[in-house]
């Protein structure tokens, strides 16, 4: 089945701590995407990657860092300096082609601060 | 500035209502208008509008797309408590595949 796949399902961070949310993809899309959710509002954009080796800034990237090695993987590291990291977020894809929406989502991952 | 406008942001009916969502917007260079369903957890894909006037239907939800007074409608005919979830409008603009969300819709449908 192609599809996306985030993990974990539910992460508990630490002050002070850096965490890493995997999200991949084989669905052979070129275009991978970060979203945050918090409760009542709808997703906003922290990073999005076009192609391998490239990513750019969304409107919400402070205190968070990515990285596109390979073209089916887009972890999300939410770091220390994340004052404000509890929320869902949601990893997405699409081929990357003008016209090429729409965009399929993962499961997402909960995190919550301990 | 919120590009992106839905409403109503909640909405409780009872199996076999009729319902009318709304989304408006307010960007440059328009591209196209997504409608998504979320439940639980992955937003689900429901329509893409890029013309106005063109109803697009997909069983009992239909959606059509205003682009001179820039709003899009959903609607969901006969609805059934499945139909209960948050409905998402999204927008793209120029060569972006970037989607602009807003806050959504909160559909609560009742046995």
């Amino acid at each position: 089945d192609g599809g996306i796949t985030q993990s974990p399902k539910y992460l508990f961070r630490k002050e002070g701590q850096n965490v890493t949310l995997s999200c991949e993809q084989n669905l052979n899309h070129d275009a991978m995407y970060w979203y945050r959710q918090d409760p009542g509002q709808g997703l906003r954009l922290i990073y999005y990657s076009q192609i391998v080796n490239d990513f750019q800034k969304g409107d919400i990237a402070e205190g968070y860092s990515v990285s596109r090695e390979k073209k089916e993987s887009f972890p999300l590291t939410v770091t220390s300096a994340q004052k404000n990291p509890t929320a869902f977020y949601l990893c997405a894809s699409s081929s990357g082609r003008v016209g090429g929406l729409p965009q399929h989502f993962g499961d997402g991952t909960r995190l919550s601060i301990l | 500035e919120d590009k992106v406008v839905q409403s109503p942001l909640s909405l409780v009916v009872h199996e076999g209502d009729t319902v009318t969502l709304n989304c408006s917007y307010e960007v440059t260079n328009f591209r196209s208008l997504l409608w998504y369903k979320q439940e639980k957890k992955a937003p689900t894909f429901l329509f893409m509008l890029t013309s106005s006037g063109i109803e697009k239907k997909s069983g009992r939800l239909s959606s059509i797309l205003d682009k001179k007074e820039l709003f899009s409608i959903l609607n969901i005919t006969a609805t059934q408590t499945g139909d209960s979830a948050v409905y998402l409008c999204a927008l793209t603009q120029g060569g972006s595949e970037k989607l602009v969300f807003g806050k959504g819709t909160k559909l609560t449908v009742n046995p």
